[in-house]
């Protein structure tokens, strides 16, 4: 069965840091690119990052560049997402996906449960 | 920035009615990377469309996907009970790769 599993979500005082893991199982992790996709309470999704199948080349959207950090070990099959200098704007269930890329398109299939990220004093 | 803008917001349909969303992009879109994700309380986005008319493993035909350029659009042909949802379409073919707002789509 093709699963992401996240986790390291938690309440972190504004300014804190926080590590999320996502481990994957069922399908060849290290072919894939992966993501984190972030949902604030009742809102909308937001892609956060992708990193390409060997780590050399990552993306993030405005928001997090120079606070966030994607990075993956493809021999644990994890995917991680570093967040530094958090924001109260940064609550959110963030999800991993798995970003397939072929001939008939792009999209995220699979997605993990999400881990729920709470910013607050 | 491709901005992608759904309507309506909020959909009030009875089960049996025909569903049809609208997602509209500030500029053109390759229907190759406009996709629908389906996500119900407390869960994940689900892969619905992929491709703009490519329907998703899982999902059977009265959903269906179509447009081009900046309109595409998400037809549920009778809504079954477990439709009743909130649906987001995503454009994966610009950085920064976006979503919608999503419709939600409820029981009238």
């Amino acid at each position: 069965e093709v699963q992401l599993v996240e986790s390291g979500g938690g309440l972190v005082q504004p300014g804190g840091s926080l590590r999320l893991s996502c481990v994957a199982s069922g399908f060849t992790f290290s072919s894939y690119w992966m993501s984190w996709v972030r949902q604030a309470p009742g809102k909308g999704l937001e892609w956060v990052a992708s990193i390409k199948q060997d780590g050399s080349e990552k993306h993030y959207v405005d928001s997090v560049k120079g606070r966030f950090t994607i990075s993956r070990d493809n021999a644990q099959n994890s995917l991680y997402l570093q967040m530094n200098s958090l924001r109260a704007e940064d609550t959110a269930v963030y999800y991993c996906a798995t970003s397939v890329d072929t001939a008939m398109g792009r999209w995220f299939d699979p997605w993990g449960q999400g881990t729920l990220v709470t910013v607050s004093s | 920035e491709i901005v992608l803008t759904q309507s309506p917001g909020t959909l009030s349909l009875s089960p049996g009615e025909r569903a049809t969303l609208s997602c509209r992009a500030s500029q053109s879109v390759s229907s190759t990377y406009l996709d629908w994700y389906q996500q119900k309380p407390g869960q994940a986005p689900r892969l619905l469309i992929y491709g703009a008319s490519n329907r998703a493993a899982g999902f059977p035909d009265r959903f269906s996907g179509s447009g081009s350029g900046t309109d595409f659009t998400l037809t549920i042909s009778r809504l079954e009970p477990e439709d009743f949802a909130v649906y987001y379409c995503q454009q994966y073919g610009s950085s920064p790769l976006t979503f919608g707002g999503g419709t939600r789509v409820e029981i009238k």
